[in-house]
């Protein structure tokens, strides 16, 4: 079974310091991936894919098929950058596979 | 306005009783998903339509979830003789085309006591 694992639940930064959250997926073939964030009272949302290879709201994120990842990343976090995000791969159907999330709190 | 809309946003169920979910896609958007999001996870594919078509139901966790896009484009989920293991945010999620791209409704949070 196609599998995305975000290890960490929960990511406390500064604002202003570098932010990185992990996605690990299982191997198979070419995989399609992407970031979704849900903002507080908000509905989940495209944040980025890896195929458009763009950085939306400061964020990137690279496919390193040799580690089988899909990183997160944005070099200073900002306030509203808190929310939770979510990656996801594209299986057969085009269906999403989400991983279990990571809450990302910005502080001041 | 439009963007994907679910009814009830809320709804509160005794054990047994049966719930049914609506979801109205974007106009146009031929790919409907539902997911279903228990406290603290990911969402969960339950299942997929193309138009009318159920695609791939592997998604349902018993024979009591139920989904229909008869006209394709509004769809129900129903769970029969619901538990309390069904409580959970139900997402509904619709696509123009397969991009990966799905746009989510806001939910319908079930909780079943």
């Amino acid at each position: 079974a196609q599998r995305v694992t975000q290890p960490e639940k929960l990511l406390s930064v500064f604002k202003g310091a570098p932010v990185e959250l992990k996605c690990n997926y299982s191997y198979s073939g070419s995989p399609e991936l992407f970031w979704y964030v849900q903002y507080s009272r908000q509905r989940l949302q495209l944040l980025l894919r890896h195929i458009s290879r763009e950085s939306i709201k400061g964020f990137t994120a690279d496919l390193n098929k040799g580690e089988t990842s899909f990183h997160l990343k944005k070099p200073f976090a900002q306030e509203e950058d808190s929310a939770m995000y979510y990656c996801a791969r594209a299986t057969a159907g085009n269906k999403l596979t989400f991983g279990g999330g990571t809450r990302v709190l910005v502080k001041p | 306005g439009a963007g994907v809309s679910q009814s009830p946003r809320y709804k509160v169920a005794k054990r047994g009783q049966d719930v049914a979910l609506r979801c109205d896609p974007i106009s146009g958007h031929v790919s409907l998903f539902w997911y279903q999001q228990a406290l603290g996870q990911g969402p969960e594919f339950l299942t997929y339509f193309q138009n009318e078509a159920q695609l791939d139901k592997s998604g349902l966790p018993s024979d009591r979830f139920f989904a229909e896009r008869p006209e394709g484009s509004v769809s129900t989920l129903k769970i029969q003789r619901t538990q309390q293991e069904d409580s959970a945010v139900y997402l509904c999620a619709s696509s123009p085309h397969n991009t990966g791209e799905l746009f989510f409704g806001e939910g319908s949070r079930l909780t079943v006591l």
